[in-house]
């Protein structure tokens, strides 16, 4: 049982170099969701997802796509990357029981990474 | 608009001192409340309370819900330095799916 997974660990782009966030879970949870962590602002929600087919934006979506084919895989693509974007990226995932998570979520280890 | 907000935005003390942290929150369908202890890596869960009046603790950790008053607290008594962490609270809106995080509060331990 791995949990969450996230990849790469740590990635360089430059500006306008489109790129994809692997997050992967074992725990057969309905809800995933994508964060990013910048200093002094917390984690904020770019978007998430309740289940396959199904996925909705959070407070910062610009920039970013994301689908859910599947259960288990929630990517993340960065368009056209911005030096705005570089930050400290979160996946996390938890059970979804129709009136919202039920559980806590669970995060991935983070990926980090640097727009030039 | 969801706002969690978190108090004091950082703390130092000396080991064996308690700590006392603070999160209010402003979250329409309201349906938990979340601690997370964030050292160099991902957040790791603490608690998530639900209902208000009911402690929840863990060893030296403990936290508390107040659903009228809007606010969380969260206790860690005879700190240790490895208590050193940002530790972040999250509101559940279970209407939207969402939670929303306050900034964090930064506490350091000095031994």
């Amino acid at each position: 049982n791995a949990g969450v997974t996230q990849t790469p660990k740590f990635q360089v782009l430059k500006t306008g170099q489109s790129m994809t966030l692997q997050c992967a879970q074992d725990m057969n949870h309905e809800y995933m969701s994508w964060y990013r962590q910048d200093p002094g602002m917390g984690l904020r929600l770019i978007h998430y997802s309740v289940g396959a087919g199904i996925t909705d934006q959070g407070e910062v979506p610009n920039g970013y796509n994301v689908s859910r084919s599947t259960t288990e895989d929630f990517p993340l693509r960065l368009l056209s990357a911005a030096p705005s974007q570089t930050s400290v990226y979160f996946c996390a995932s938890s059970t979804y029981y129709g009136q919202g998570a039920r559980e806590t979520q669970y995060f991935g280890p983070g990926t980090r990474l640097l727009v030039l | 608009e969801d706002k969690v907000v978190q108090s004091p935005l950082s703390l130092v003390v000396h080991e064996g001192d308690t700590v006392t942290l603070n999160c209010s929150y402003e979250v329409t369908n309201f349906r938990s409340l979340l601690w997370y202890k964030q050292e160099k890596k991902a957040p790791t869960f603490l608690f998530m309370l639900t209902s208000s009046g009911i402690e929840k603790k863990s060893g030296r950790l403990s936290s508390i819900l107040d659903k009228k008053e809007l606010f969380s607290i969260l206790n860690i008594t005879a700190t240790q330095t490895g208590d050193s962490a940002v530790y972040l609270c999250a509101g559940h809106n279970s209407g939207t799916y969402k939670y929303i995080f306050g900034t964090g509060t930064r506490l350091k331990v000095l031994a």
